[in-house]
């Protein structure tokens, strides 16, 4: 079963403006984080913001914010004022601290956002 | 700096051959991780490590090999079973909410 969903294969998003990237997740454990990375086209990754199952604030790092509503499992990333530096592959990941077997990190399909002017 | 070293950046390997790409971590980090991503794809993980002299498979760790002997240096084989190994390959190392990617090795058979 897909444990890690994003729907948006693809963004766009005028420059200065706000936007949401979507990610829900699927897991049975209590006891989890989930991450958000940025790929440019040279390939590194590069972590964004964390967010733990327990935290009750919602995760901020910068014009980097995490919609977390556990409820749905939806963990959703919120880029503020877009810049052109921005457009890049992002990913959403979810590692479950569950067991010693389960304690692995898995990432979903990636949303290509593209900044324009 | 604390960090992860991957190498080489570029690796060839002629059909046939075994090759070792290094994944080494000077941030004390217990869990480590390999993945693999093919061009416009996700990350698909192939090994990864709790605990020294310990690793699991991942979802795809057929034709590939691992060993972690020391707690800084998780080595991924490349065996000649792996039969599309074409790919970039990424070591990543966790401790609870830190974590850190290497840059990566892009693997190319001819």
């Amino acid at each position: 079963a897909q444990k890690i969903t994003q729907t948006q294969p693809g963004m766009f998003v005028q420059e200065k403006e706000a936007v949401t990237l979507d990610c829900t997740y699927d897991t049975s454990d209590q006891s989890y984080g989930l991450f958000w990375y940025k790929q440019p086209s040279s390939g590194e990754m590069i972590f964004l913001i964390y967010q733990g199952s327990y935290d009750e604030q919602n995760a901020t790092e910068g014009r980097y914010s995490l919609n977390f509503q556990k409820a749905r499992k939806s963990a959703n990333l919120v880029i503020s004022a877009s810049q052109l530096g921005d457009s890049a592959m992002y990913f959403c990941a979810m590692r479950e601290f569950g067991s010693y077997n389960t304690d692995k990190l898995i990432f979903g399909t990636g949303t290509r956002l593209q900044v324009f002017p | 700096d604390g960090g992860i070293t991957q190498s080489p950046k570029y690796l060839f390997r002629k059909e046939g051959q075994n090759v070792t790409l290094s994944c080494e971590q000077n941030l004390n980090h217990d869990a480590m991780y390999w993945y693999r991503q093919d061009p416009g794809q996700g990350l698909r993980l192939i090994y990864y490590s709790q605990i020294v002299n310990d690793f699991q498979k991942g979802d795809i760790a057929e034709g590939y090999s691992v060993s972690r002997e020391k707690k800084e240096s998780f080595p991924l084989t490349v065996t000649s079973a792996q039969k599309n190994p074409t790919a970039f390959y990424l070591c990543a190392s966790i401790q609870g909410g830190e974590q850190f990617f290497g840059p990566g090795t892009r693997l190319t058979v001819l």
